[in-house]
């Protein structure tokens, strides 16, 4: 099975700064890795994936994210953040042959005016 | 593309009644269906996995007797909660996915009120 880590639970940060968020994964097999952004009472929204290929990941809104397997990580990064952009975020793992999800805990992202 | 609705977005209830949430993929064919739980600033809980035309796979601890599903077709899931209770009252989300493709796309989610 596979299991995920999202360090931060929140994370507070002014409009137009850059935010990182922290998603490292743990697997004995090869991966897929996800990240989601849930508004508040709302579903889940795919912002980037990762499958294969190029290790540097871009996604909708100005997102990517960086597979780094020797650390097993999968940051999600934004250069500049809006005021939109504050949600809670959900990292994802999937094994190449699984079926199911796991999902870390999530992170609050807030940006402040 | 990939767009997954639920309905209804939100409901109340009485103790004791069953209430069913309709989950579709609206442009594509979802062979595999999932359903899952949110409660308050928590995480998705997976209540359970549906193939079409199988029968549902429930994760430890989730009763199916309660939570009855079903995946009749390639567009349409279905979670019947029975006799709901206040305790069933939560943020329940399904997602869908494509044979082949390892995405699960999300529907917006329903929030249930057992009073």
């Amino acid at each position: 099975a596979q299991s995920v880590t999202q360090l931060d639970s929140q994370v507070p940060v002014f409009e137009e700064a850059p935010v990182e968020l922290r998603c490292n994964y743990s697997s004995s097999v090869s991966v897929y890795l996800f990240w989601y952004v849930q508004y508040p009472n709302q579903g889940l929204q795919l912002l980037l994936k990762y499958l294969s290929g190029s290790t540097l990941v871009k996604g909708i809104n100005g997102f990517e994210a960086e597979f780094n397997k020797s650390q097993t990580s999968f940051h999600l990064r934004k250069p500049s953040v809006h005021i939109s952009d504050t949600a809670e975020y959900f990292c994802a793992v999937t094994s190449w042959s699984g079926n199911q999800f796991y999902f870390g805990t999530g992170t609050s992202l807030t940006v402040i005016p | 593309g990939a767009v997954v609705s639920q309905h209804p977005s939100w409901v109340i209830c009485k103790s004791g009644t069953s209430v069913k949430i309709e989950c579709r993929s609206l442009d594509f064919q979802a062979t595999t269906m999932f359903w899952y739980r949110q409660f308050p600033k928590q995480s998705l809980m997976l209540m359970a996995t549906s193939n079409e035309g199988s029968k549902a796979t429930y994760e430890q601890g989730v009763e199916k007797d309660k939570f009855l599903i079903n995946h009749a077709s390639l567009t349409l899931s279905t979670l019947t909660v029975t006799s709901a209770h206040p305790e069933d009252s939560s943020f329940y989300i399904c997602s869908a996915r494509e044979a082949g493709e390892e995405t699960q796309y999300f529907g917006p989610g329903t929030r249930l009120l057992v009073l």
